[in-house]
This record gives structure tokens, sequence and C-alpha cells, in this order.
């Protein structure tokens, strides 16, 4: 199976500042990667795929790059809604797995 | 608009069974491939399993294979995931998820809560 780790695992931030995340894969996985959002007590709800590609609705400030085993999900002006968990997915192969997920709280 | 709406979780025993279902509307559904996926409390979000559009093709996380059975209905529009021999740590939200192009998980139900204890 492939191993995907996010890093960092927590994460404390400001609202206006510039987050990235990583997400490491333990074998290459070309683009296929995405990236979600995830509050408490809802659903997951997807922002980038392709490892690039920006999901119909979602702002401009999310970005994703990377490609191989070392992607990054980039949030360029947090904005107070965008606190909440936010997880890597890998579409390389089955099983699907994901990352253990980053927190993202407010400092 | 798509809509998914889970079903069917509750309390169970050790060792019991569940049938979860997942109602879709807003597009059609025999055009999709449909997905399974868990969340324990607190913790990060699992694939269970993959149907394919015509019910040809199934697979499994290594976890519930030979547990769980992925099915769908066409004609009711309807994906279920028949759960056997359920474990404590099976306990988790269980959500249903629609694809877009590419398998990328774009549309998700609501969860239902499946508790073994």
């Amino acid at each position: 199976d492939i191993q995907l780790t996010q890093s960092p695992s927590f994460l404390s931030a400001s609202v206006g500042d510039r987050v990235t995340i990583t997400c490491r894969a333990s074998q290459g996985i070309s683009s296929y990667l995405a990236w979600y959002q995830q509050k408490p007590g809802k659903a997951p709800k997807l922002l980038i795929y392709a490892a690039s590609t920006l999901q119909s609705g979602v702002p401009s400030r999310f970005s994703g790059s990377g490609s191989g085993t070392e992607f990054t999900l980039t949030i360029s002006s947090l904005q107070p809604e965008d606190f909440a968990t936010y997880y890597c997915q890998q579409l390389n192969s089955y099983p699907r797995t994901f990352g253990q997920g980053t927190r993202l709280e407010i400092k | 608009e798509v809509q998914l709406v889970e079903s069917g979780g509750g309390l169970v025993q050790p060792g019991g069974s569940l049938r979860l279902s997942c109602a879709a509307s807003g597009f059609t559904f025999s055009d999709y491939w449909m997905h399974w996926l868990r969340q324990a409390p607190g913790k990060g979000l699992v694939w269970v399993s993959r149907i394919n559009s015509d019910e040809s093709s199934t697979i499994y996380a290594d976890s519930v294979k030979g547990r769980f059975t992925i099915t769908r209905d066409n004609a009711k529009n309807t994906l279920y995931l028949q759960m056997n021999s359920l474990r404590a740590e099976d306990t988790a939200v269980y959500y249903c998820a629609r694809p877009r192009r590419g398998d990328y998980l774009d549309n998700w139900g609501q969860g239902t809560l499946v508790t073994v204890s």
C-alpha cells in the first residue's frame, strides 16, 4: 500500500498568513493526488485534484503543486473559514490511502 | 443538485451485522462508480470500498475484505454496504461518495455513525 505522510500534523497560524502543507508519498504517484478540507462534524470537501487543479467553486487562494512523491497545498492568505483539517489522498492505486491529516488552528 | 444521503447506522454488538444505504439524487446514478469511506471518532479518513457503475467490479480495503460487501441498485439509485462480523474497530462515521472524472471524490454524503459495542 502507498503511505502518505503529511507535515506538519498541527499548524497554528493567523488570518492573512500564507501556509503550506506537505504530503509525501512512499512511492511515486505521478500527479494522482487530491486535497480535501474537513470541518468538525462535516463531510470532507474536495479542494484540489490531479495535484494542482482547483475544484470548481474553491477560492483561488488555495493552490496545489508537486508530482511523483512530494506535494504541497498552499493557502496564500488565510481566511477565518479556512481553519479546518486538511487531508491528501492518492489515487494512483488501490487501496486509496489518505495522509493522517493536518489540523490548522487559529493562533 | 447532487445529493447523497446515508442511512442504516446505529449501535450493534460485536459479531453483528448492519446494512448501510446511500440514496442518490440529482445525477444519473448508473453512470458513476461509487465509494464508501469511514472515519473513526477523532481519527482520519479511511477508504473502504468501491463499486463500478454496472456492479461488475468491486474492490475492498484489506481490513474489511471478506466481511463487507458493496452493492448497488441502479433502478433505485441506491448504494449499499453490507457489514458482517462487525468489530469494535469498525466503529466510525461511514460516508458514501461519488467521484468526478479521475475518481476524485467531489460529492460526499453527510455520513452515518456505526457503533460496535
